[in-house]
């Protein structure tokens, strides 16, 4: 199994342009999430779905689309980045109660 | 609403000192606790956890004990290794459930031999 995995690693955007964040994993696991890590503040939850066909907003969804067509399928959308979304970025996909993370996108927003 | 507070780092040791990073939580109810480690360049990864009052959680010398009572779950290892240096993490999962994990600010570990 490969995990969770994300793509790119690595992003750099100019304000007002618009980008997708990719995640997938191969576990089967119906829960997934997206989070943001900031300095001094720890992860905090963007949006998340259940299964396939269903999200909701977690914590700091302003500025974030999500969709879930699959179950193995998670992808973040900025649809007009701006320079606070700078952040690394961590998909998740939960069984039971413990979350799996991927290794993170690191997106600058100039 | 739920909330969680750890030290703050960093903690700088030397190799097999012990090891205390205080975590306490805020939540309503009886949330399950969790310690999550993230080694430098990687995601984060369970590294224990515990479900109710009183439960111990361990996994890789590492400890921690679920506090009712002082809404704590501080994270203790007697002797720390080099490769031990990454960022701790402390979690609930709170009022939200599972799908929403609460985290506190992060604690970064740093052990020189």
């Amino acid at each position: 199994n490969a995990g969770v995995t994300q793509t790119p690693k690595f992003q750099v955007l100019k304000t007002g342009q618009s980008m997708t964040l990719q995640c997938a994993q191969d576990m089967n696991h119906e829960y997934m999430s997206w989070y943001r890590q900031d300095p001094g503040m720890g992860l905090r939850l963007i949006h998340y779905s259940v299964g396939a066909g269903i999200t909701d907003q977690g914590e700091v969804p302003n500025g974030y689309n999500v969709s879930r067509s699959t179950t193995e399928d998670f992808p973040l959308r900025l649809l007009s980045a701006a320079p606070s979304q700078t952040s690394v970025y961590f998909c998740a996909s939960r069984q039971k109660n413990e979350q799996f993370f991927g290794p993170g996108t690191r997106l600058t927003v100039l | 609403g739920d909330s969680v507070t750890q030290m703050e780092g960093p903690v700088t040791l030397s190799e097999e000192a012990f090891l205390t990073i205080n975590c306490t939580y805020t939540a309503t109810g009886y949330p399950s606790l969790f310690w999550y480690v993230q080694y430098p360049g990687e995601g984060l990864q369970l590294l224990l956890k515990a479900t109710k009052a009183d439960d111990k959680g361990s996994n890789k010398g590492f400890e921690a004990t679920y506090r009712k009572e002082t809404t704590s779950f501080h994270l203790e290892k007697g002797s720390v290794q080099v490769s031990d240096s990454a960022v701790y993490f402390c979690a609930i999962d709170g009022s939200g459930g599972y799908n929403k994990l609460i985290f506190g600010a992060g604690t970064r570990l740093a052990v020189h031999p």
